[in-house]
């Protein structure tokens, strides 16, 4: 089975940088996605990590490490849009199902 | 890109009727589509799986007379929602992959309100 988990709620400062963790214990895992949603808005992809280490994309990155369980995606310079729901998803490797995480709610204030 | 339609985006129905969610791909072939569920304030929980041509494989707890899963053809795939009480209101996603597809493209979602 499938066990993800995330912090349920974070706050930070418009213009600093967050770090939203995600730890998963997977009887198969191959890959692990990063979404942002919006309230009432479907999930936007923001990342993908198949091997460790940090992928980066902007202001978005991303790191694995699969020995540990563990990944996180870190937001720099921070803006008020970036208000939102954070989902780790981790890919199975048998089916292919997209497993979601618990989701990290993010309030950025000014 | 690829994209998946979802519609209807919102509907209101009275409990005790169905409702169908339709999620086409428009311009790739959907092979495999699942349907998620996310409650307010909650992530997105998978209720089944479906692969063109085939019966749906549903998640534990799920149940598969009440929530209709059909998946005739390789750019549409349809949720029902059979017998809607209350406790179904949610918001419903579908989310599609192609061929060789590494990626998982999502509907805009339906949100179901029963009263």
């Amino acid at each position: 089975g499938q066990n993800i988990d995330q912090p349920t709620e974070m706050t930070a400062t418009e213009g600093a940088i967050v770090q939203i963790n995600c730890t998963y214990q997977t009887s198969g895992f191959n890959g692990l996605f990063w979404y942002q949603q919006h309230a009432g808005e479907a999930p936007t992809f923001l990342s993908y990590n198949v091997l460790d280490g940090l992928e980066e994309k902007g202001r978005f990155s991303s790191f694995l490490s699969r020995s540990k369980g563990y990944s996180y995606l870190l937001l720099k310079e921070l803006q008020m849009k970036d208000s939102a729901s954070y989902l780790c998803a981790v890919r199975d490797q048998t089916t292919d199902k997209l497993i979601f995480g618990t989701g990290t709610r993010l309030q950025v204030f000014p | 890109g690829a994209v998946v339609s979802q519609h209807p985006s919102r509907v209101i129905c009275k409990s005790g009727t169905s409702v169908k969610i339709e999620c086409r791909s428009l311009d790739f072939q959907a092979t495999t589509m699942f349907w998620y569920r996310q409650f307010p304030k909650q992530s997105l929980m998978l209720m089944a799986t479906s692969n063109e041509g085939s019966k749906a494989t549903y998640e534990q707890g799920v149940e598969k007379d009440k929530f209709l899963i059909n998946h005739a053809s390789l750019t549409l795939s349809t949720l029902t929602v059979t017998s809607a009480h209350p406790e179904d209101s949610s918001f419903y996603i579908c989310s599609a992959r192609g061929y060789g597809d590494y990626g998982y493209t999502f509907g805009s979602g339906t949100r179901l309100t029963v009263v």
